[in-house]
């Protein structure tokens, strides 16, 4: 079965710093998303992306964190200036279109450790 | 908000026994879906169902939703130690994006 894949798994960085988070979703899907879960908490919406635009976002994405679709199978999170509390770990998602564009898959995640 | 809520938020029970998850959210929604998430793992889709559909199965899963009531249930049938997880509901209104719910750590012990 076809699967997105995130790198890296886990990723530890000094507070302060850039952090790209990689994602390549199933191939021929339109519709990608990031999500982030803190320990022990919800899973919560960042942002979604379609056609090369952000389609939605939520209060949690400010200006620290922008998405790229670099080419035609990455997709991308940059979190700028990292904080304590980014520490997380985040989820690319993607689905498709049709009758199946319904199920949105998740990848294995990135755990970010922000010291 | 459209948020689901899940109950209870932790369950135990022993290996062989059914477990039952419930979900409610608050407005109307297009689908629900389950996922499971395994500690420090992704999140694993489970089962959709739509706003027009009343139950489905899959293996020893049984989701029903009652949209009347705005609550969706997951039943585990004979559960095993491997069932052990959190698991998640996430509904999505038209329009809107997938919401998830704080989630069920369900511990199947053996």
């Amino acid at each position: 079965e076809p699967e997105v894949t995130q790198t890296p798994s886990h990723q530890v960085t000094q507070m302060g710093q850039e952090v790209i988070l990689r994602c390549v979703p199933i191939s021929n899907h339109l519709y990608f998303y990031w999500y982030r879960q803190i320990l022990g908490q919800k899973v919560e919406f960042l942002v979604s992306f379609y056609n090369n635009e952000i389609s939605e976002k939520s209060e949690i994405f400010d200006d620290q964190f922008s998405v790229e679709r670099p080419d035609g199978s990455n997709f991308t999170l940059k979190i700028r200036s990292t904080k304590l509390e980014d520490s997380a770990m985040y989820f690319c998602a993607s689905r498709g279109t049709g009758v199946s564009g319904n199920t949105i898959y998740f990848g294995e995640g990135s755990w970010l450790t922000v010291v | 908000s459209q948020q689901g809520e899940e109950d209870p938020q932790a369950l135990s029970i022993q290996e062989g026994e059914n477990a039952t998850m419930n979900c409610s959210y608050k407005t109307s929604i297009n689908n629900l879906q389950w996922y499971r998430q395994n500690s420090g793992r992704g999140l694993v889709h489970l089962i959709l169902i739509r706003s027009n559909e009343r139950e489905k199965h899959s293996g020893r899963l049984r989701v029903t939703l009652d949209t009347s009531k705005k609550s969706s249930s997951l039943l585990i049938t004979a559960s095993r130690a491997a069932d052990t997880a959190s698991y998640f509901c996430a509904t999505e209104a038209y329009g809107q994006n997938f919401v998830f719910g704080p989630g069920t750590r369900l511990s199947v012990l053996p």
